[in-house]
């Protein structure tokens, strides 16, 4: 049981460059989540999903796409980087429907766009 | 707004002593509070899930207390180890749709 896992932990994009973020998860849960973490800030959520193929936008989207073809697995793309998205960012998922609901993070991508 | 503030910032204690990190929140409806543990390079793990009736909870040298009346939380740790060392997040679950709302954390570093 792998929990929730990333992919790549670092990457580097030049401006205007595309790339995707893997999250993947193995607790067969139902809802996940991108996050972005910046220094002196708390996490942002950026997009989110409710189950296989729906998916939602958070508080800061612009800029993001994102898909959820399988349970297991919730994709970030960034179509055209831009140096203001240079973040970590974390990808979690949870169970519950309650509102005491347990989030499950994974380790984190640390994306540097040049 | 929804708001989430911690304090202090930072804080450098030596091993073996007690701490006590403080939270207060602005958020409305309140559905609940947690404490998440962030080790640097990962990511974060919860410690508590407090709700509104809850003031006080425990998970091993952690103590957390709620007082919904002063919309304040404190995260006490005692007799401190060296793997304490991390950013501790304070979240309040509220607001529309248990939207959480993440405090920006308080970095705890344990000297020997």
């Amino acid at each position: 049981n792998a929990g929730v896992t990333q992919t790549p932990k670092f990457r580097v994009l030049k401006t205007g460059q595309s790339m995707t973020l893997l999250c993947a998860q193995d607790m067969n849960h139902e809802y996940m989540y991108w996050y972005r973490q910046d220094p002196g800030m708390g996490l942002r959520l950026i997009h989110y999903s409710v189950g296989e193929g729906t998916t939602a936008k958070g508080e800061v989207p612009d800029g993001y796409n994102v898909s959820r073809l399988k349970k297991q697995n919730f994709l970030l793309g960034l179509e055209s980087a831009a140096p203001s998205q240079t973040s970590v960012y974390f990808c979690a998922s949870r169970l519950e429907r309650g509102p005491t609901y347990e989030q499950y993070f994974g380790p984190g991508t640390r994306l540097t766009v040049t | 707004k929804n708001q989430v503030e911690q304090s202090p910032q930072s804080l450098i204690i030596l091993e073996g002593k007690n701490c006590t990190l403080q939270c207060n929140y602005t958020v409305s409806p309140f559905s609940n509070l947690r404490w998440y543990k962030q080790d640097t390079g990962r990511g974060p793990v919860s410690l508590t899930i407090m709700t509104f009736s809850e003031n006080t909870k425990s998970n091993g040298r952690y103590t957390a207390t709620l007082d919904a009346d002063t919309k304040q939380s404190s995260l006490h740790i005692t007799a401190s180890q060296l793997s304490d060392s991390a950013s501790y997040i304070c979240v309040v679950s509220g607001g529309s749709n248990y939207q959480l709302i993440w405090g920006a954390g308080t970095k705890l570093i344990i000297k020997p």
